[in-house]
């Protein structure tokens, strides 16, 4: 079975602060895919970051940065100098090849608040 | 173009009245999906089609009934819904379901209210 566990229920930061959302995930598949969506006030889901399990290398997007560990199971988002335009919620997700019938589970989003 | 659209974005409608959700992706995707998101919840998987056939259907009640006219478009058909399917039902497309083209890309969703 996959899962995915973003324990940090809400987070509110202060501008031009960092912030890290954790995320969590289990499942016996070898092959898995990690992502990354951000969900605005309108409610549409934006893609960020796909991670395949074969590839640890840390990645940087501007202000975004994502750390991938195998070995805790973890694949947390990092937002330097945060904005309040990064006010949101933020899902962590997982596909694995043989998930079965579910292609992503997601975890239950973390909502992040800046405030100016 | 990596859009996803979805109309309407807002329907208010009966329980006993019939409607139709539509989503539309040009970015050849071969998979599309349904979701249903209430408040403060991730999003729920209903339907998977895959080459324009149904592959998952997560034990969705009758009263939704999906459609995929053509690898372009998926329709939601609603009838008879009841109150607590008052949603954000969100459609996306993905080149595939599974391996290395899997990212899913999402529309901005119908926000539904069944009075």
């Amino acid at each position: 079975a996959q899962k995915v566990t973003q324990a940090q229920t809400e987070i509110s930061v202060v501008e031009k602060e960092d912030v890290t959302l954790d995320c969590v995930y289990e499942t016996r598949d070898t092959t898995y895919y990690l992502f990354w969506y951000k969900q605005p006030p309108s409610g549409e889901l934006v893609f960020l970051i796909r991670r395949n399990s074969f590839d640890e290398q840390n990645e940087i997007s501007g202000r975004y940065s994502w750390n991938f560990q195998k070995s805790t199971s973890s694949f947390n988002f990092t937002i330097t100098a945060s904005q309040v335009v990064d006010s949101a919620v933020y899902f962590c997700a997982l596909s694995a090849l043989n998930s079965g019938n579910t292609p992503l589970v997601f975890g239950k989003g973390t909502r992040l608040s800046v405030i100016a | 173009d990596t859009e996803v659209t979805q109309t309407p974005k807002h329907l208010v409608m009966g329980m006993t009245n019939k409607k139709s959700l539509k989503c539309e992706q040009h970015m050849g995707h071969r998979a599309m999906y349904w979701y249903k998101q209430k408040a403060k919840k991730p999003p729920e998987l209903m339907f998977v089609y895959s080459y324009e056939k149904l592959s998952i259907n997560e034990s969705v009640p009758s009263r939704f009934s999906p459609e995929c006219p053509n690898s372009s478009l998926l329709n939601l058909h609603l009838h008879a819904l009841q109150p607590e399917d008052s949603a954000l039902y969100l459609c996306a497309s993905s080149q595939q379901t599974g391996g290395w083209d899997n990212e899913q890309f999402f529309g901005p969703g119908t926000r539904l209210t069944v009075l």
